[in-house]
């Protein structure tokens, strides 16, 4: 079974400060996606990495892919509470049964 | 476009009784995918349709069933319902031609009593 561990699970910061995200897993992925979900609503897509070593810049967001593709993280840089949400990075392998793995969640918090 | 619409958005149960959820894809999407989602569990995935043909299958039992019409449209039948089903029930739509964006309804939120 392929798992993507999250870190931190919980994350409550204040407006302005700097956060990372981690996603780290055994298993090498061809690709990996990161979403955010909002209460009441289903996940959407922020970003999709391919290349190992590939950083991606969305705004105040930074994805970075692993060399070996199997982890990945994600820098927020001077958060905003319209920022706060359940964070899950999701990994792609056509080999598995389970077409997109989904990583544990880190949820984050931002207040004024 | 119209998105991924979902119905209906609540349901409530007792043990035993079945359910039946449903899903429309966005227009021109052929492949529609369900997860489950609970606290403790995380994003799981059930299974995927691609015309009307399921292509993958996740590790649930067969109480977990589906299907896909020709407008791509999809159910999800849940039979004899466990507490533990309680659950959001999320499903995602894609064109289904590989490692792509998936698009997400807001839910099916299922309470089992």
């Amino acid at each position: 079974t392929q798992l993507l561990e999250q870190s931190p699970q919980f994350l409550s910061i204040q407006e302005g400060e700097n956060l990372t995200v981690y996603c780290n897993s055994s298993s090498v992925f061809s690709s990996l996606q990161w979403y955010r979900q909002e209460p009441g609503e289903g996940p959407v897509l922020l970003v999709t990495v391919v290349t190992g070593g590939e950083v991606k810049k969305l705004k105040r967001l930074t994805f970075q892919f692993g060399d070996a593709r199997k982890d990945s993280s994600l820098h927020i840089t001077a958060a905003q509470p319209g920022d706060t949400g359940l964070y899950l990075c999701a990994g792609f392998n056509t080999g598995t049964a389970s077409k997109l793995t989904f990583g544990t969640g880190t949820r984050l918090q931002v207040t004024l | 476009k119209a998105g991924v619409t979902q119905t209906p958005r609540y349901l409530i149960k007792t043990r035993g009784q079945q359910v039946t959820l449903s899903c429309s894809p966005i227009s021109g999407h052929r492949s529609v995918s369900w997860y489950q989602q609970t606290p403790g569990q995380g994003l799981q995935f059930l299974f995927e349709y691609f015309s009307e043909t399921q292509r993958n299958k996740g590790n649930f039992p067969g109480r977990f069933s589906g299907r896909q019409f020709s407008n791509s449209r999809s159910e999800m039948n849940v039979s004899t319902l466990e507490l533990g089903d309680s659950a959001l029930y999320l499903c995602a739509s894609s064109l289904g031609t590989g490692e792509e964006k998936l698009f997400f309804g807001s839910g099916t939120q299922l309470s089992v009593l």
